[in-house]
Formats: C-alpha cells, sequence, structure tokens
C-alpha cells in the first residue's frame, strides 16, 4: 500500500522570503501522480501543483514549484515571495495510475503542514 | 463555470441517527470521491463513484455508503451515527481519465457534529 509523509506539522516564513515543504512517500508503482493541495480556513482543498512521475522536468506553477526526486521518494514544495494569501494548510497526495482492473482517481493524503506567513 | 457544491455545510445529529450528504460536482465531471477529515486521523478515503457505479472503496464499516445519480450528483450516508463520525466530509468531482492526471475539485465540504 501507498503511503505519502509529511514530517513538518508546522511551519513559518515571513512575507516576501521563500519556503520547502516536505513530502516523502511509499510506493512499489513505477507510474504515478503527485499533487500539492492547499487548504484555507474556508476548508475547501485547492490544487497547488501537480507532478507526473513519468516526467523528469520539476513543475512549476508561478511562485510555487517542485523538487521531485523520483529515485528518493521525495516531493518537496518550495514557496517563493510567499504573501499573506500562502497562510494555509498544505498536503501533499498521491495518486497510483491504476486501481486493480480499471482506473481510480483516489488520492492518499499526508498529514498536511501548517503554514503560518509572517507580516 | 459552477464549482463543486456541497449541502449542507453544517449539520448536527444526534448519536443512533443517520444522515444524507449531497454533493454536486462540476457539470461534465463523471467521476465523485469522498473524504473524511479529522483531526485525528487526517485525509481518508471514503469511496469513489464513476457513471453510477462504485468505482473504489476505503476502509469504512458499512455503515458508511453512497450513490451517484445519472446526473452525477453523490449522495452518502451514514447510518447509526457514532461521536467518532464528527469529522468534515469533502466530495471531490473530476473528470476520468484512464492514466491521466487529472486534478480534483473539491467542494467546502460539509462539517458534522454528533453529539
Amino acid at each position: 500500500a501507498q503511503t505519502v509523509t509529511q514530517s513538518q506539522p508546522e511551519m513559518s516564513v515571513q512575507e516576501a522570503e521563500t519556503v520547502t515543504l516536505s513530502c516523502t512517500y511509499d510506493t512499489s508503482e513505477s507510474d504515478y501522480y503527485l499533487f500539492w493541495y492547499k487548504q484555507p480556513p474556508s476548508r475547501q482543498m485547492i490544487l497547488v501543483i501537480r507532478q507526473e512521475a513519468y516526467k523528469q522536468q520539476n513543475a512549476t506553477e508561478n511562485r510555487f514549484s517542485v523538487n521531485f526526486q523520483k529515485a528518493a521518494k521525495s516531493f518537496s514544495l518550495k514557496i517563493s515571495d510567499s504573501q499573506l494569501g500562502d497562510a494555509a494548510m498544505y498536503f501533499c497526495a498521491y495518486r497510483s495510475t491504476m486501481n486493480y482492473g480499471g482506473a481510480t482517481n483516489k488520492l492518499i493524503f499526508g498529514t498536511g503542514t501548517l503554514l503560518a506567513v509572517q507580516p | 463555470k459552477a464549482g463543486v457544491t456541497q449541502t449542507p455545510r453544517y449539520l448536527i445529529k444526534t448519536r443512533g441517527q443517520q444522515v444524507t450528504l449531497s454533493c454536486s460536482p462540476i457539470s461534465g465531471h463523471r467521476s465523485v470521491s469522498w473524504y473524511q477529515q479529522t483531526p485525528g486521523q487526517g485525509l481518508q478515503f471514503l469511496f469513489e463513484y464513476f457513471s453510477e457505479t462504485q468505482r473504489n472503496k476505503g476502509n469504512f464499516p458499512g455503515r458508511f455508503s453512497g450513490r451517484q445519480f445519472s446526473n452525477s450528483r453523490s449522495e452518502m450516508n451514514v447510518s447509526t451515527l457514532e461521536l467518532g463520525d464528527s469529522a468534515l466530509y469533502l466530495c471531490a468531482s473530476s473528470q476520468s481519465g484512464q492514466g491521466l492526471a487529472y486534478g480534483y475539485t473539491f467542494g467546502s465540504g460539509t462539517r458534522l457534529t454528533v453529539v
């Protein structure tokens, strides 16, 4: 079974600075997808960035980028030029490409990292 | 484009009662998944529906059930509520593609409190 681990329960960053959130996962599969989701106090999970395991190039979305190390099973999120609106709980998630006998959209989440942004 | 709509937003129930939560996905999305979020267990997958069929199920007791209608709207039901069922229940919809990395769109959840 796949597992996702986020070892930093809480992180803090100064506004305009850079912060990196860690995520490791365990899987025996070679093809899968990884995601970072943000959950602000409004409770809605918002997709921040995603990475296909077969792509070696790290994904980037504006101020958000990942460092994907497939061999090490590591998937960290870097937030540059942090803004007050970035304060939220961040979840790393794994999705297999296949369920037994068919496709699946099941996500396996880590426990989350609560990010505070100091003005 | 309307987002994922979950109703109700808040719910208070008594132990032993049953509850039904509703999720309306984004138009055109055929896959709906449900997650339970608690401080102790985090986010746990409940089940996934695609074209009215349950495609995947998490490790929850039989008191938790769901269904999906022909318009892709989904409901989940919890019977004989227990205090431990108090949680935020999140619904997510997605286009479904085998091997494609579609992201989910989540709703804002239903906060269920069992007293």
